[in-house]
């Protein structure tokens, strides 16, 4: 069975600084991986996927995740953070087949001013 | 063009009543998923849904819970007998074919609170 782990509970950067947040998955073949972001008393904001192809994927608000199938990594980036961009980010995996998207717990992103 | 939509965002029940839990998928889409996320926990699989159809409820618990999505209006979850373990936010989430590389597209969630 798929799963995935975000070692940081919680993640704090200085605005301006890059940012990474970690997500490790664990699937039996290939892995399709998203990202999200919640905000407080809101629903998830996809963020972007890596489905095939190019190791690093582009997404919203100027986030990147790069795909590394040696170390099963799917670590999510941005070079400059925002105090906006604090919430809390949940990586997820779907195998092949139909299976359901499995979440990991979340980290929650702090930036200070 | 909106997006998924859940109502109630709040339902406050007492111990051994019903509650049901509405979601509205995008124009277009004709999969629906249903999620459980506890305090600090992340989101739990809990049923997949086509029109008039259950196409995987493996994560579902056995009992009290049910879901539908019938061919006209919205995806319902219904909870009979809520006990305060079920307080949670329930999200819906919507896709257009129901693919592993489809984007699952989440609504705002509804809050269920046990007394």
């Amino acid at each position: 069975a798929q799963s995935v782990a975000q070692p940081e509970d919680q993640v704090n950067v200085a605005e301006g600084n890059p940012l990474t947040v970690k997500c490790t998955y664990s699937v039996s073949g290939n892995p399709y991986l998203f990202w999200y972001v919640q905000y407080p008393n809101r629903g998830l904001q996809f963020l972007l996927k890596y489905i095939t192809g190019d190791n690093l994927v582009k997404g919203s608000y100027g986030f990147e995740a790069e795909f590394n199938k040696s170390q099963t990594s799917f670590h999510l980036k941005k070079p400059s953070a925002l105090v906006s961009d604090s919430a809390l980010y949940f990586c997820a995996v779907r195998d092949v087949g139909n299976t359901p998207l499995v979440f990991g717990k979340g980290t929650r992103l702090s930036v200070i001013a | 063009n909106a997006g998924v939509m859940q109502n109630p965002r709040h339902l406050v029940r007492r111990r051994g009543q019903e509650a049901r839990l509405r979601c509205s998928p995008m124009k277009g889409h004709s999969h629906v998923y249903w999620y459980r996320q506890l305090p600090e926990e992340g989101l739990k699989f809990m049923v997949y849904l086509q029109k008039e159809n259950i196409i995987d409820e493996s994560g579902m618990p056995k009992e009290r819970f049910s879901a539908e999505f019938p061919k006209e209006g919205p995806s319902i979850l219904r909870i009979q007998q809520v006990v305060r373990g079920d307080s949670a936010a329930y999200f819906c989430a919507s896709s257009p074919t129901g693919g592993s590389t489809d984007t699952q597209y989440f609504g705002p969630g509804t809050r269920l609170t046990v007394l």
